[in-house]
C-alpha cells in the first residue's frame, strides 16, 4: 500500500497570513500520462470532507483561488495564500493512483 | 441538488451484521464509481471499498476484505455496504462518496476527485 505522510500535524495560523501543508507518498503518484493522482480534502468541524484539489494542482469547482496545490512524483504541497477564519478544519491528502486509496493522517489548521 | 444520504447505521453486537444504504439524487448515478469511506471516532479517514459504474470492478481495503460486500442498484440510484462479522474496530462514521470517474482504475478514465460526500451514518459495534 502507498503510505501518505503529512506535515505538520497541527498548523496555527494568523488570519491573513499564508499557510502550507506538505504531503509525501511512499511511491510515485505520477502516472505515465503525466497526471499526479493526488487529491486534497478539507473536513471542517462537524462536517463531511469536501474536495479542494484534484490531480495535484486542479482546484475543484467553487474552491477559492487562495487555495493552490503543487508538486509531483512523491512530494506535494497545499498552500493557502491568505488564511481566513472559514478555512479551519483538518486537511487530508489522498492518493488515487492505486487501490487501496490511502489518506494522510491529516493536518489540523487552527486560527491563532 | 446533488445529494448522497446514508442510512442503516446503529448499535450492533460484535460478530453480527449490518447493511448500510446510500440514496443518490441529483446526478446520473450509473455514470460514476462510488466509494465507502469511514472515520473512527477522533481519527482520520479510511477508504474501505469502491465499485465501478456497472459493478464490473470492485475493490476492498484489507481491513474489511472477506467481511464487507459493496454493491449498487443503478435502477434504484442506491449504493450498499453489507457488513458481516463486525468487530469493535469497525466502529466509525461511514461516508458514501461519489467519484468523478466511471471506471477503475481511475487513470483509465477522466478523474476530477471524489466530489460528493454524504453526511455519514454511524456504526457502533459493542
Amino acid at each position: 500500500d502507498i503510505v501518505m505522510t503529512q506535515s505538520p500535524p497541527s498548523l496555527p495560523v494568523t488570519p491573513g497570513e499564508p499557510a502550507s501543508i506538505s504531503c509525501r507518498s511512499s511511491q510515485s503518484l505520477l502516472h505515465s500520462r503525466g497526471d499526479n493522482y493526488l487529491d486534497w480534502y478539507l473536513q471542517k468541524p462537524g462536517q463531511s470532507p469536501q474536495l479542494l484539489i484534484y490531480l495535484g494542482s486542479n482546484r475543484a469547482s467553487g474552491v477559492p483561488d487562495r487555495f493552490s496545490g503543487s508538486g509531483s512524483d512523491t512530494d506535494f504541497t497545499l498552500r493557502i495564500s491568505r488564511v481566513e477564519a472559514e478555512d479551519v478544519g483538518v486537511y487530508y491528502c489522498m492518493q488515487a493512483l492505486q487501490s487501496p486509496r490511502t489518506f494522510g493522517q491529516g493536518t489540523k489548521l487552527e486560527i491563532k | 441538488e446533488v445529494q448522497l444520504v446514508e442510512s442503516g447505521g446503529g448499535l450492533v453486537q460484535p460478530g453480527r451484521s449490518l447493511r448500510l444504504s446510500c440514496a443518490a439524487s441529483g446526478f446520473r448515478f450509473d455514470d460514476f464509481v462510488m466509494h465507502w469511506v469511514r472515520q473512527a471516532p477522533g481519527k482520520g479517514l479510511e477508504w474501505i471499498s469502491s465499485i465501478s459504474w456497472n459493478s464490473g470492478s470492485i475493490v476492498y481495503g484489507d481491513s474489511v476484505k472477506g467481511r464487507f460486500t459493496i454493491s449498487r442498484d443503478n435502477a434504484k440510484n442506491s449504493l450498499y455496504l453489507q457488513m458481516n462479522s463486525l468487530r469493535a474496530d469497525d466502529t466509525a462514521l461511514y461516508y458514501c462518496v461519489k467519484d468523478t470517474a466511471a471506471i477503475l482504475p481511475v487513470f483509465n478514465a477522466y478523474y476530477y476527485g471524489m466530489d460528493v460526500w454524504g453526511q455519514g451514518t454511524t456504526v457502533t459495534v459493542s
